[in-house]
């Protein structure tokens, strides 16, 4: 059973335009929703988190969108540049230690 | 600060041979976590550690894997015996336990079981 389901699989934006991706999960007893930004070869490293008790928390041209009622947070990538292309996964967690993450996705910033 | 460190980097092997994997977390952490990842069922959390003390080894596929934590800086994933659909790239990470502490992970080791 999946614990946090991500879309798209891959998404392709132009240079200076806005990256959406969004997930979904089931347990509300989550209560940590990070962002990781992974880059071919490389582990995965933390982007922007955020905790269920705000609606949205801006971390320069990242932003996530977190809707409580409706079990679902979304990471915004304003301005995307060519650099922004990598593999972004979200995640969940209770408790803070045991991570489920998403499936990835694919993310290509065209110049 | 080195960060996470994991050897080898890349293992080649051949069906049947026993694999260890190897990781060094960040001095300080107390929390350890080994992952695998695959095109097909993406990042999977395989086990992780507090304090040296496995917590939940759930995410362990079957009794061919097996995981020890000697020390608070060093730890083993070990295949025994490896079979093709092991191949992946495993990942080692590391965190500060009690709060929302980012887990940091390291570069990975790609496996190939031939």
């Amino acid at each position: 059973q999946q614990q946090v389901k991500q879309s798209p699989q891959s998404l392709i934006v132009q240079k200076g335009g806005i990256s959406i991706i969004n997930c979904a999960y089931e347990n509300t007893a989550f209560d940590y929703f990070p962002w990781y930004q992974q880059f071919p070869g490389k582990g995965p490293a933390l982007l922007i988190a955020i905790r269920p008790d705000v609606s949205e928390k801006k971390e320069g041209r990242f932003t996530i969108s977190f809707n409580k009622s409706a079990k679902q947070f979304s990471l915004h990538i304003m301005d995307s540049q060519p650099g922004d292309s990598a593999t972004y996964f979200c995640a969940a967690s209770k408790g803070f230690n045991k991570f489920y993450f998403g499936s990835g996705t694919k993310l290509n910033v065209k110049p | 600060d080195a960060g996470v460190i994991q050897s080898p980097r890349h293992e080649v092997t051949e069906m049947g041979q026993e694999v260890t994997l190897r990781c060094k977390p960040i001095s300080g952490h107390n929390s350890l976590f080994w992952y695998r990842q695959t095109m097909m069922r993406g990042l999977e959390l395989l086990i992780y550690f507090n304090n040296n003390v496995p917590i939940d080894d759930s995410g362990m596929p079957e009794d061919r894997f097996s995981a020890k934590m000697p020390n608070a800086s060093f730890s083993t994933l070990k295949i025994q015996p490896s079979e093709p659909r092991d191949s992946a790239v495993y990942f080692c990470a590391s965190s500060l336990s009690g709060g929302p502490h980012e887990q940091f992970f390291g570069p990975g080791t790609r496996l190939t079981v031939l």
